[in-house]
C-alpha cells in the first residue's frame, strides 16, 4: 500500500543533544512537508521541500534542518538550538499542484 | 498573510445529532480546502478536498462546503456516532508554494 512511513513512533532526546526523525513516502509525490504540533493548536509547517535537493524554510524552521537527497525521503533534524523541542511532529507529501496532502502517522518527541 | 479560524474549539452532542464545523479563512485566494479527522496521539486522515472551483464534496455522512469569496466553509456530519469522536481539522491551499495553512482544529464528542 502506498502512504508515509514515519520513524520512531516515540522519541526522548536529552539537552543539547541532536535527534533526527526519519519520513519516507512511496507515493511518488515531489513534494514533502514537515509541521509540528502543539498539544490544542493547529499545525505550523517547518520545513517544506518542493523538489530533490531543494528545500525552504517554513514559519517556525528555526533549530531545524532537513535534507532532501531522495525523492522518497525527507528526514528532520532536531538541533540542540531548537529549546522548546517537546511535541508531535508530522510528515505529510503532496504533489506540486493542487492535489491533497496525505500525513504519516507522526513522532513524538520529548526532552527529557 | 492566511489565516484560518475554527468554530466552535469545542463540541459535545448526542448520539444521531447532525452537526455542523465552521471554518473561515482570511485570503480567498485559494487552491483548495481539505477537511482531515485527528484520533488522539495519531496522524491525519484526509476527510475531503475541495478544490476552489467547486461548491462542495460528499463522502457517506459527511458533506463539506466552500464559499471562498467569502471566505467560509463548513463541514457537515449527518446521523454522528460514537465513533465520530475526534478533533477535525480545516486547512486551506494557497501561495506560491502550494502550502497548507492549517485551523485549530474542532474537537468532537458525540456521547452514546
Amino acid at each position: 500500500d502506498g502512504g508515509i512511513t514515519q520513524s520512531p513512533k516515540y522519541l526522548f532526546r536529552k539537552e543539547g543533544q541532536n535527534v533526527t526523525l526519519s519520513c519516507e513516502q512511496n507515493l511518488n509525490h515531489d513534494a514533502m512537508y514537515w509541521y509540528r504540533q502543539d498539544p490544542g493548536q493547529g499545525l505550523r509547517l517547518i520545513y517544506y521541500s518542493q523538489i530533490v535537493n531543494d528545500f525552504q524554510k517554513g514559519d517556525i524552521a528555526e533549530g531545524y534542518s532537513v535534507s532532501r537527497e531522495k525523492k522518497e525521503s525527507f528526514p528532520l533534524t532536531v538541533t540542540s538550538a531548537q529549546k522548546n523541542p517537546t511535541a508531535f511532529y508530522l510528515c505529510a507529501s503532496s504533489q506540486t499542484g493542487i492535489e491533497g496532502y496525505t500525513f504519516g502517522s507522526g513522532t513524538r518527541l520529548t526532552v527529557v | 498573510k492566511q489565516e484560518v479560524t475554527q468554530i466552535p474549539a469545542a463540541l459535545s452532542v448526542p448520539e444521531g445529532e447532525n452537526l455542523v464545523l465552521n471554518c473561515s479563512f482570511t485570503d480567498s485566494a485559494i487552491y483548495n480546502l481539505q477537511w482531515f479527522r485527528q484520533d488522539p496521539g495519531k496522524g491525519l486522515t484526509s476527510l475531503l478536498l475541495i478544490q476552489s472551483s467547486q461548491r462542495e464534496q460528499t463522502s457517506g455522512r459527511l458533506n463539506a462546503s466552500l464559499d471562498k469569496s467569502s471566505g467560509r466553509s463548513t463541514l457537515y456530519i449527518a446521523a454522528s456516532q460514537p465513533g465520530d469522536s475526534a478533533t477535525y481539522l480545516c486547512a486551506v491551499r494557497a501561495g506560491s508554494a502550494r502550502q497548507l495553512t492549517f485551523g485549530s482544529g474542532t474537537q468532537l464528542t458525540v456521547l452514546p
